[in-house]
C-alpha cells in the first residue's frame, strides 16, 4: 500500500486534456516539494516535474504541476500516444521515519 | 553528464543476502546536499523507496525493510552499496539507483537522475 495515493488509471483521446491526482498528508505533500515521474514501459521511470510545477530542461510546457494542501495534481493538455506510460507522483515524508515516498502510479491510456 | 549504473547479481535464492553496487559518475557524493538513493519496482507494481545516504554519511532506511538493509558509500570510487538479506521471492523486483539532491536547508525537490535498473529474481 503507496503512502500517497493515485488513481490506478485515466484515459484520455489524442489532443485531449488529462489530470492525475496524488493525495497524501501533512507530513509528506502537505509540507514538502512535490515530484511527478513518467516511465514509459520497459524504462526508467524519469523526472517530469520538481517542486510542484517546475519542468527540467526538455521537458514540454505540455506537461504541468500544481499542489494545494495535501493533494497534487499533474496535467498534460495535447495527449500525445506517447504519453502512454505509467506516471508517479513523489516526494519526502517528514515523519518520524524520514523518507522517500511514492504513489502507487497511475497508468494513462491515449485512446 | 550524470550516469549512473547498477550492478548485481539477477538471480539470488531465498535466504541469501544481496549486494547491489551503483556506480555513478557527473557528480561527487563529496557535495554539500548530495544524496544517492536505491528505489525498487517489483514486475507491474508501483515504485518502493529502499534507502538514502546523503553527503554527510546520514543513511535514511524504509521503515518497512530497515532492519534488512545496509547502504554504504566510497566516495573515491563513485559508488554505493546496499545490501539486502534474508532475500524472499516478493523482494523479486526491478532495483534502480538515483540520484537525490537537497537543497541548503536540507529540501527534496526530486529524483532527478535515474540508473536503468538491474531485475533481480529471487528463486531456488
Amino acid at each position: 500500500q503507496s503512502v500517497l495515493t493515485q488513481p490506478p488509471s485515466v484515459s484520455a483521446a489524442p489532443g485531449q486534456k488529462v489530470t492525475i491526482s496524488c493525495s497524501g498528508s501533512s507530513s509528506n505533500i502537505g509540507n514538502n516539494y512535490v515530484s511527478w515521474y513518467q516511465q514509459l514501459p520497459g524504462t526508467a521511470p524519469k523526472l517530469l516535474i520538481y517542486d510542484n510545477n517546475k519542468r527540467p530542461s526538455g521537458i514540454p510546457d505540455r506537461f504541468s504541476g500544481s499542489k494545494s494542501g495535501t493533494s497534487a495534481t499533474l496535467g498534460i493538455t495535447g495527449l500525445q500516444t506517447g504519453d502512454e506510460a505509467d506516471y508517479y507522483c513523489g516526494t519526502w515524508d517528514s515523519s518520524l521515519s524520514a523518507s522517500v515516498v511514492f504513489g502507487g502510479g497511475t497508468k494513462l491510456t491515449v485512446l | 553528464q550524470v550516469t549512473l549504473r547498477e550492478s548485481g547479481p539477477a538471480l539470488v535464492k531465498p535466504t541469501q543476502t544481496l549486494t547491489l553496487t551503483c556506480t555513478f559518475s557527473g557528480f561527487s557524493l563529496s557535495t554539500s546536499g548530495m544524496c544517492v538513493s536505491w528505489i525498487r519496482q517489483p514486475p507491474g507494481k508501483a515504485l518502493e523507496w529502499l534507502a538514502l545516504i546523503d553527503w554527510d554519511d546520514d543513511k535514511y532506511y524504509s521503515t518497512s525493510l530497515k532492519t534488512r538493509l545496509t547502504i554504504s558509500k566510497d566516495t573515491s570510487k563513485n559508488q554505493v552499496v546496499l545490501t539486502m538479506t534474508n532475500m524472499d521471492p516478493v523482494d523479486t523486483a526491478t532495483y534502480y539507483c538515483a540520484r537525490i539532491p537537497l537543497d541548503s536547508s536540507g529540501y527534496f525537490h526530486g529524483v532527478d537522475y535515474w540508473g536503468q535498473g538491474t531485475l533481480v529474481t529471487v528463486s531456488s
